[in-house]
């Protein structure tokens, strides 16, 4: 079985401050990951994907993760907060399951950004 | 492109009443998935569809929810009879296939009194 833990259901940061979310995996097989983010009463929209090749990924609005095996973690990361950088983030893993495939999310991050 | 539709945005009803949701996902994608998401937590699938074939709903409660796929293009979403837990945001979802990115509708905020 799949599952995602993200580390901090609430981060809080200054404007202008390095913004790092924490995400951990379980996975049987080489997994897929996935960073969405969700502003209030709208829906999940994806920031960033891991597929395969390159571990380090870039995604919209100058967020970035890194897949790290080792360490069963795809962080996510960007260098300098906006005050529209502010939602609920959340990571996601996919794997195939036998014949089926599965997109589980973590219970995500609530992300503050101060004036 | 236009994204994933869904209807209602809102609704509220009481306890042991139904009320059905609609999804039209974005076209051509295969995939078309529905999850419950409760506030404060993160989206818990429900029910899984592959063309119009169910391909995962374990985490379905089969006595009360019910969905469907018709053509392998919409979807409607079932409770009958609505309980108080059922109070969340259904938020539906589509993508080509597998591996591939999940597309989010705007979701249907449902709350139960």
């Amino acid at each position: 079985a799949q599952s995602v833990t993200q580390l901090g259901s609430h981060v809080s940061v200054s404007e202008g401050a390095l913004v790092l979310l924490r995400c951990n995996y379980s996975s049987s097989v080489p997994p897929y990951l996935f960073w969405y983010v969700q502003y209030p009463n709208q829906g999940l929209q994806l920031l960033l994907k891991y597929t395969t090749g390159a571990t380090l990924v870039k995604g919209i609005n100058g967020f970035e993760a890194e897949f790290k095996k080792s360490e069963t973690s795809f962080h996510l990361t960007k260098p300098s907060a906006h005050m529209s950088d502010a939602a609920e983030y959340f990571c996601a893993v996919s794997s195939s399951g036998g014949s089926n495939y599965k997109l589980t999310f973590g219970k995500g991050t609530l992300l503050t950004v101060n004036p | 492109e236009a994204g994933v539709a869904q209807s209602p945005r809102y609704k509220i009803i009481e306890k042991r009443q139904s009320v059905a949701f609609w999804c039209n996902p974005i076209s051509g994608h295969a995939t078309l998935y529905w999850y419950q998401q409760i506030l404060g937590q993160g989206p818990k699938l429900l029910i899984q569809f592959q063309n119009n074939g169910v391909v995962d709903d374990s985490q379905l409660p089969k006595d009360r929810f019910s969905a469907e796929r018709l053509k392998g293009v919409d979807s409607t979403l079932k409770i009958q009879p609505a309980k108080l837990e059922d109070s969340a945001v259904y938020l539906c979802a589509s993508s080509l296939g597998r591996y591939t990115e999940a597309f989010f509708g705007q979701g249907t905020r449902l709350t139960v009194v």
